[in-house]
């Protein structure tokens, strides 16, 4: 299958500051990437979906202004997370496809974010 | 609003055992069915990727089936072994706007 490569593996910042994550699809070109959210012991939460060159739609009770996603390109996009606090702390996870090549989705390993 | 149920929500057996993990979902208008893996503070490993025309998937000592119509997916592990122990999370694929929804999944122990 294809690869999904996501980094930082983990990352500890401080109250207050930013964290940028970066989603890069290896060997395809993601036509649309998602991003996901997961607290211990939960599943994995939807938090947005972004086609290249457009504006990410963001789910329901997910601060657009506060999880910032950039997808400028067929391989790479972003989330920033803005103003970081504690309760931020979690793993996030992207995911990406190209519905016109593959059949499923491939994913990221995820980032342990952890803010203090 | 699609919804996806995982029982049982944990399950701990003696190795060896036939196990069944059970996945529903509200809306059968779904693309693909997708069964993965989750160790514990690790990314996901996928399993058996099912197409919503197709009825089973078989890997190994795995074997997942659909039933579309009825809103229900097993995964079926045979002589469960002590390395199954994992999280299992099941995913349907939304048609109309390509999203991926997850089940909360099952947290699996295999005792040795």
């Amino acid at each position: 299958g294809a690869v999904v490569s996501q980094h930082p593996s983990w990352v500890i910042c401080k109250s207050g500051t930013s964290v940028k994550i970066e989603c890069r699809s290896l060997d395809f070109q993601a036509t649309t990437m998602f991003w996901y959210r997961q607290f211990p012991k939960q599943s994995l939460m939807l938090m947005a979906t972004s086609n290249e060159g457009s504006k990410a739609t963001y789910e329901q009770g997910v601060e657009k202004d506060k999880f910032l996603i950039n997808h400028a390109s067929l391989t790479l996009s972003t989330l920033t997370v803005t103003s970081a606090h504690p309760e931020d702390s979690s793993f996030y996870i992207c995911s990406a496809r190209d519905r016109a090549h593959y059949t499923e989705a491939f994913f990221g390993q995820g980032t342990r974010l952890t803010v203090v | 609003k699609q919804e996806v149920t995982q029982i049982p929500a944990a399950l701990s057996v003696p190795e060896g055992e036939n196990l069944v993990l059970n996945c529903s979902f509200t809306d059968s208008a779904i693309y693909n069915l997708q069964w993965f893996r989750q160790d514990p503070g690790k990314g996901l490993t996928s399993l058996l990727l099912i197409q919503s025309s197709q009825r089973e998937q078989t890997s190994g000592r795995l074997n997942a089936s659909l039933d579309k119509s009825s809103g229900r997916s097993t995964l079926y592990i045979a002589a469960s072994q002590p390395g199954d122990s994992a999280t299992y999370l099941c995913a349907v694929y939304m048609n109309r706007d390509d999203k991926i929804i997850f089940g909360k999944g099952t947290r699996l122990h295999i005792l040795p």
